[in-house]
């Protein structure tokens, strides 16, 4: 079965600190894909990344900066200079390769970023 | 643009009575969604469409029904059978069914008294 494990229920940090949210899952697959999702206030996720199990290039976008490790099953996720905007709920997912259907999301982190 | 709508954004409802939740995407894309988000919970798979006038049941249907007719409609109904239905529900498309990103609507804040 797959599963997503985020320990952190809540992270509390104020701007400008670095942040990183940890994500490990469990599945028997050898292919699947890992994704991270932002839920804003406003209620919808927003699609961050995706990441294929056979790519373990470490992915910087901006302020965002994703470190996956197969041997921990381990794909973390680090906020550099942290911003008020940043506030947020984040859910790590996990999914089969061929089916969105079978995709499984942690219970997410809730960051506040303070001013 | 393109994007997700769910509505309404809130609704209440009297234990007992069937409830239908709106979503609608322009995006043209194959595969739709619904999830079902509990306070500190992951999201929870209620039912999918790969296609038009196809769809399956997630991990938890029971007391959902859902139908796809045209491509850009996916509608909820969360019935009295449900037990406990108060929770926030999100509607997701993609383009295939396959690993797409996933592209979530708002949601919709269901509360039953």
């Amino acid at each position: 079965a797959q599963k997503v494990t985020q320990a952190q229920t809540e992270i509390s940090v104020v701007e400008k600190e670095d942040v990183t949210l940890d994500c490990v899952y469990e599945t028997r697959d050898t292919t699947y894909y890992l994704f991270w999702y932002k839920q804003p206030p406003s209620g919808e996720l927003v699609f961050l990344i995706r990441r294929n199990s056979f790519d373990e290039q470490n992915e910087i976008s901006g302020r965002y900066s994703w470190n996956f490790q197969k041997s921990t099953s381990s794909f973390n996720f680090t906020i550099t200079a942290s911003q008020v905007v940043d506030s947020a709920v984040y859910f790590c997912a996990l999914s089969d390769v061929y089916n969105n259907n079978d995709m499984r999301f942690g219970a997410g982190t809730r960051l506040t970023v303070k001013p | 643009d393109g994007g997700i709508t769910q509505s309404p954004k809130y609704l209440f409802r009297k234990e007992g009575q069937n409830v239908t939740l709106s979503c609608e995407q322009n995006l043209n894309h194959d595969a739709m969604y619904w999830y079902r988000q509990d306070p500190g919970q992951g999201l929870r798979l209620i039912y999918y469409s790969q296609i038009v006038n196809d769809f399956q049941k997630g991990d938890i249907a029971e007391g959902y029904s859902v139908s796809r007719e045209k491509k850009e409609s996916f509608p909820l109904t969360v019935t009295s059978a449900q037990k406990n239905p108060t929770a926030f529900y999100l509607c997701a498309s993609s383009r295939t069914a396959d690993n797409s990103p996933l592209h979530f609507g708002n949601g919709t804040r269901l509360t039953v008294t």
